[in-house]
């Protein structure tokens, strides 16, 4: 898997929208790039995963550069019920190709402030 | 179910005692994964099944840990002769059968949590 770097923590305020870059300078052709989320004392949720150029849900958007160097995840509006950890992670995460195991990194600490 | 459900959500357990968690994945998914997570964000990867098979054991430090997925019983996990250190969050995910195509995404249980006393 590649590796990945983003920022530690984050803060916001409600109504804010707020962006979260990952770098991934390794990323190779097959990888994909995928976020979760982590509440406390809950385990991770899949968020949104992206291969090029934007990806949008209910929840948030996914935005991948051309050369795929890097991802910005943007979520839209937060409230204070988005207070997370969000990680991210890329790389071809198929079973077959890589046995699946996803290997986070130390993720970024959103809080969302009233 | 439509969740992936562990038991129990807290273990206590004394030095030198046994532990074991249990984990019900999604019904459909081939796959099952532990992870446990020590430090705030700190996860690492201890087992994966495909069914009822060992797909990949890297992660698992052996002389005292062990993990079944039978048939038609929950998935386990067994920690003989717990350790100070073996405190932790310990996940469990499901994902359904890879097609080969896409990437599906892990689905991942609350977690236990184990406190080693």
């Amino acid at each position: 898997l590649a590796k990945t770097t983003q920022p530690i923590s984050m803060d916001s305020y409600e109504g804010q929208e707020v962006n979260i870059t990952c770098s991934h300078n390794n990323i190779a052709t097959n990888d994909y790039i995928t976020w979760y989320q982590q509440f406390p004392s809950q385990g991770p949720r899949f968020i949104i995963q992206g291969y090029k150029t934007k990806v949008t849900n209910e929840v948030a958007s996914l935005f991948i550069p051309a050369d795929r160097k890097s991802s910005t995840l943007s979520l839209p509006r937060v409230s204070l019920s988005d207070t997370a950890v969000y990680y991210c992670l890329v790389g071809d995460l198929a079973p077959a190709s890589n046995t699946g195991k996803l290997i986070f990194g130390q993720g970024t600490t959103l809080q969302v402030k009233p | 179910g439509e969740e992936v459900a562990q038991t129990p959500k807290h273990l206590v357990r004394g030095e030198g005692q046994k532990a074991k968690l249990y984990c019900a994945p999604i019904k459909g998914h081939s796959y099952v994964f532990w992870y446990q997570q020590v430090l705030k964000n700190e996860f690492k990867f201890l087992i994966s099944f495909q069914n009822e098979n060992v797909f990949d054991e890297t992660g698992m430090p052996k002389e005292r840990f062990s993990a079944k997925c039978l048939p038609n019983s929950p998935c386990s996990l067994e920690i003989q002769a717990t350790k100070l250190e073996d405190s932790a969050v310990y996940f469990c995910a499901s994902s359904p059968p890879d097609r080969g195509y896409s990437n599906q995404p892990q689905h991942f249980g609350d977690g236990t949590r184990l406190s080693i006393l």
